[in-house]
């Protein structure tokens, strides 16, 4: 069975810091991986994937996270915080199969402080 | 291109009755799925739609159900509403031309809020 576990229910970093939002995941085979940010009263919105290839990925407004599979983990980081990076954001997991079937983590609350 | 939307935004029943929430996946996705976000929690796997039949399940009893009609829109219905059920129902639509992938990007409607008293 695939999971996917998010280790802080919130992140509180100040302007202009870097920050990490922490994911973990457990897949039988190779997983694709997802970032995904909710802002209130909002469906979810895609940020980037991985699927194979550099560990390294780039996606939405500056963020990128890296594939360490030793460690089953793919940290969401940002060079630069942004005030309006404060939203709720879920890591999820899926497989190669017939369906997309993607797991997500309970959600990480990421807070900027000005 | 439009997006996914989702209707009603809000409903209000009570415990026993039956509701259909309905859906309109983003122009060319081919693949609905459908979750359940409590308050609070991550989003949780349903089910999903390819093809007008259900293509995967996730741990939802049976009175969880849904459809998928020829332009690709879809409905989940709840028979004998509980009040575990209130949550935010969000429905994705994902995919193209070709079956479903794991590897697809899912597009979120804004969801359904379902409150049941």
């Amino acid at each position: 069975a695939q999971s996917v576990a998010q280790p802080e229910d919130q992140v509180n970093v100040a302007e202009g810091n870097p920050l990490t939002v922490k994911c973990t995941y457990s897949v039988s085979g190779n997983p694709y991986l997802f970032w995904y940010v909710q802002y209130p009263n909002r469906g979810l919105q895609f940020l980037l994937k991985y699927i194979t290839g550099d560990n390294l990925v780039k996606g939405s407004y500056g963020f990128e996270a890296e594939f360490n599979k030793s460690q089953t983990s793919f940290h969401l980081k940002k060079p630069s915080a942004l005030v309006s990076d404060s939203a709720l954001y879920f890591c999820a997991v899926s497989v190669y199969s017939s369906a997309s079937k993607i797991i997500f983590g309970s959600g990480t609350r990421l807070s900027i402080r000005p | 291109e439009t997006g996914v939307t989702q209707s009603p935004t809000h409903l209000i029943k009570t415990r026993g009755q039956q509701v259909t929430l309905r859906c309109s996946s983003q122009s060319g996705h081919n693949t609905v799925s459908w979750y359940q976000q409590a308050l609070g929690q991550g989003p949780q796997f349903i089910f999903q739609y390819y093809r007008e039949e259900e293509n995967g399940r996730g741990n939802f009893p049976p009175r969880f159900s849904g459809l998928q009609f020829p332009n690709y829109s879809s409905e989940l219905n709840v028979n004998a509403l509980e009040l575990d059920d209130s949550a935010l129902y969000l429905c994705a639509s994902s995919g193209g031309t070709g079956p479903p992938s794991g590897a697809n990007v899912l597009t979120f409607g804004a969801g359904s809020r379902l409150t049941v008293l």
